[in-house]
């Protein structure tokens, strides 16, 4: 069974910073793209930043860009997202997720975490 | 920030025909792929429809996907009481050069 596990979100103060981490199983995590979405409380989903399986590719969301870092280690089957710079729009819940094909523009999101969430706020 | 536009709502009695409309640009449905997820209240969202019209197993045939030019439809027929749900539209943009989601639409089973 698939499982993505994230954690590590909390309450941060604004510019403070935050990595966020998601345990991976049930899978050949080496084999699949993985990616982050976040949801900031009543609103919808936003897609933050993707990571190919091998970590030759990498894409953000202008919003997160140059202050958000995606990695992953495949020997711990574990995503990253190391956060910087946080402002109080960042908050919100925070999702790993599994593409469900290798080209990233066709690939859908097939597999969710439970997501964590993060608040930036004084 | 979001670039795909879909109405807000939509709602329909048991056993009615409902339909979500998702509206892109050429950079984004015009030129990729569109996916469909369900988030139910309180729960991570859910992966729906694929490809435009492709359902993942042990997703009900109630639930259907299409595309045309830069817009793209989702269809729920046969409602149920367990469809009312959030429902996002995605796809690849090409200007953007990463993934973009749609408003949202809050669907009601009256």
């Amino acid at each position: 069974e698939v499982q993505l596990v994230e954690s590590g979100g909390g309450l941060v103060k604004p510019g403070g910073s935050l990595r966020l981490s998601c345990a991976a199983s049930g899978f050949t995590f080496s084999s699949y793209s993985m990616n982050w979405v976040r949801q900031a409380p009543g609103k919808g989903l936003e897609w933050v930043s993707s990571i190919s399986s091998s970590s030759s590719y990498i894409y953000y969301a202008d919003s997160v860009k140059g202050r958000f870092t995606i990695s992953r280690d495949n020997a711990k089957n574990s995503l990253y997202l190391q956060m910087n710079s946080l402002r109080a729009e960042d908050t919100a819940v925070y999702y790993c997720a599994r593409d469900n094909d290798i080209v990233v523009v066709v690939a859908a999101f097939d597999y969710w975490g439970q997501g964590t969430l993060v608040t930036v706020s004084s | 920030q979001s670039v795909l536009t879909q109405p807000p709502s939509a709602s329909g009695t048991p056993g009615q025909r409902v339909t979500i409309s998702c509206s892109g640009s050429s950079s984004n449905i015009g030129s990729n792929t569109v996916n469909w997820y369900q988030q139910l209240p309180g729960t991570a969202p859910k992966l729906l429809i694929y490809s435009n019209n492709q359902r993942p197993s042990g997703v009900p045939d109630r639930f259907s996907g299409s595309k045309s030019g830069t817009s793209a439809s989702l269809a729920i027929s046969g409602l149920q009481s367990e469809d009312e749900a959030d429902y996002y539209c995605a796809a690849w943009d090409d200007s953007l050069n990463g993934r973009v989601f749609g408003t949202g639409t809050k669907v009601t089973v009256l």
